[in-house]
This record gives C-alpha cells, sequence and structure tokens, in this order.
C-alpha cells in the first residue's frame, strides 16, 4: 500500500513569493490533515479536512494561507505571500476515520521543508 | 487545553543501554496516546499507541503504559539499538474522534555503537 505523497520535498524562495504544497492520501482515506513543524518542535495542526469539508481551521492564518481538497482525494495548501518566519516543514497526514468516536492512526507524508529567504 | 510535556534532549546513550523517555499529558476526558519517531529525512511514523487506561503499547522493542493516576506514557526499550537514533514524539488525540493530535516537543535519541 502507497504512504501519504507529498511533494515538492524540498522548496527554496524569496520571501512575498507564493508557494504550494501537494499532498496525495492513502487511498480510501476520508480525513486529510496539515500540520506545521517548525524546528525543534512538535507539529502543530494547520487544517483538518473530513472529505472536501474543511472541519477544523482554526490555526490556519487565514490573511495569507489556504487550502483546498477538490474531490475530496489530494490537496493543496498554498502561501501567500510567504514570509521569513514561514520556513518550516509542512506534514500533510491522512486517516481512515470510523464511526462513534473510533480513533484512527494517522498516517504521515514526508513533509516538505520551506525555506523562505 | 490539552497538552504534552516530553522530557528535554538530546538523549545520548551507549548501544545496549535501557532507554526511558517521559511523557506527561494533561487533556480533558480520556484521550489517546501515541509515540511516533523521525528518522534522519523520513516522515513521523507511528511507533506504538494505547487507547485506554492501563493499555500497554508494544512495538520493536518500545513498550508504553497508559497511566491515567500520573497522567503519564512513558517510552521504554530494554537494550537499544544504533538504528534507533531519531527522534521521538509522545502525542495525545482528544475524545470524539476528532483525531486532532496534540505533540510534544520531540526527543533527539542517539545511539553510539
Amino acid at each position: 500500500e502507497a504512504g501519504v505523497v507529498q511533494s515538492p520535498r524540498y522548496k527554496i524562495i524569496e520571501k512575498k513569493q507564493p508557494v504550494a504544497f501537494w499532498c496525495n492520501p492513502i487511498s480510501g482515506h476520508n480525513t486529510l490533515y496539515w500540520y506545521l513543524q517548525n524546528l525543534g518542535q512538535g507539529p502543530e495542526l494547520l487544517i483538518r479536512y473530513e472529505n472536501e469539508e474543511a472541519v477544523d481551521d482554526s490555526q490556519l492564518p487565514k490573511d495569507r494561507f489556504s487550502a483546498e481538497r477538490l474531490k475530496g482525494v489530494d490537496s493543496t495548501l498554498k502561501i501567500q505571500p510567504a514570509e521569513l518566519g514561514d520556513s518550516a516543514v509542512y506534514l500533510c497526514a491522512s486517516s481512515s476515520s470510523g464511526t462513534g468516536g473510533y480513533r484512527d492512526t494517522q498516517y504521515f507524508g514526508p513533509g516538505t521543508r520551506l525555506t523562505v529567504l | 487545553g490539552n497538552s504534552v510535556t516530553q522530557m528535554e534532549g538530546p538523549v545520548t546513550l551507549s548501544e545496549e543501554a535501557f532507554l526511558t523517555i517521559n511523557c506527561t499529558y494533561t487533556a480533558t476526558g480520556y484521550p489517546s496516546l501515541f509515540w511516533y519517531v523521525q528518522y534522519p529525512g523520513e516522515g513521523l511514523q507511528l511507533l506504538l499507541k494505547a487507547t485506554k487506561a492501563d493499555d500497554k503499547g508494544s512495538n520493536k522493542g518500545f513498550e508504553a503504559t497508559y497511566r491515567k493516576e500520573t497522567t503519564s506514557f512513558h517510552l521504554e526499550k530494554g537494550s537499544v539499538q544504533v538504528s534507533d537514533s531519531a527522534v521521538y514524539f509522545c502525542a495525545l488525540s482528544d475524545l470524539g474522534g476528532a483525531q486532532k493530535l496534540v505533540f510534544g516537543q520531540g526527543t533527539r535519541l542517539t545511539i553510539n555503537p
């Protein structure tokens, strides 16, 4: 079974430029997450999708960040314009959510390391 | 809100040493608890999990027991190997199937031959 796929793996841009990250979750996983991982820190949730609906985007800085998950499969996270402080690793994860509060495991992709100069 | 606190790193041990990485949590209700591992250049991988009090998660020689009375989920391994060198993250997931993982800051482990 293929894991979560992310691209690109590395991205270097100048500040104020736009950037986009792509994620393809594990086949059949209806829940998709984007996390931000700063150097030396644990990941922090940015946004969670259930199918194509963003059900938790409370931590997403909406002035410059946006995300979409068309057709409830692949997802794209965009930053426009990027700032120096956005340098970090952006992780995508997916899970197969059950019903009745069943807690499913999140599977992570390798991440995209963004450097803003 | 929910939070996870891990012992500060980095941790350096010799091969075959005993490992303990402490993890305590603060949460309402009864969260699920996880240990994830991040090898150099790779994504986070689930190492083990426990979903209720007194459960013991285990994998690859690692173990952790969900202790509700001490709100802890310490990671242990009896004899570490060089290949265990990685960053280890403790995390919790809140109740209700919301699946929002809250991570600790991570502990970098280096095993010397």
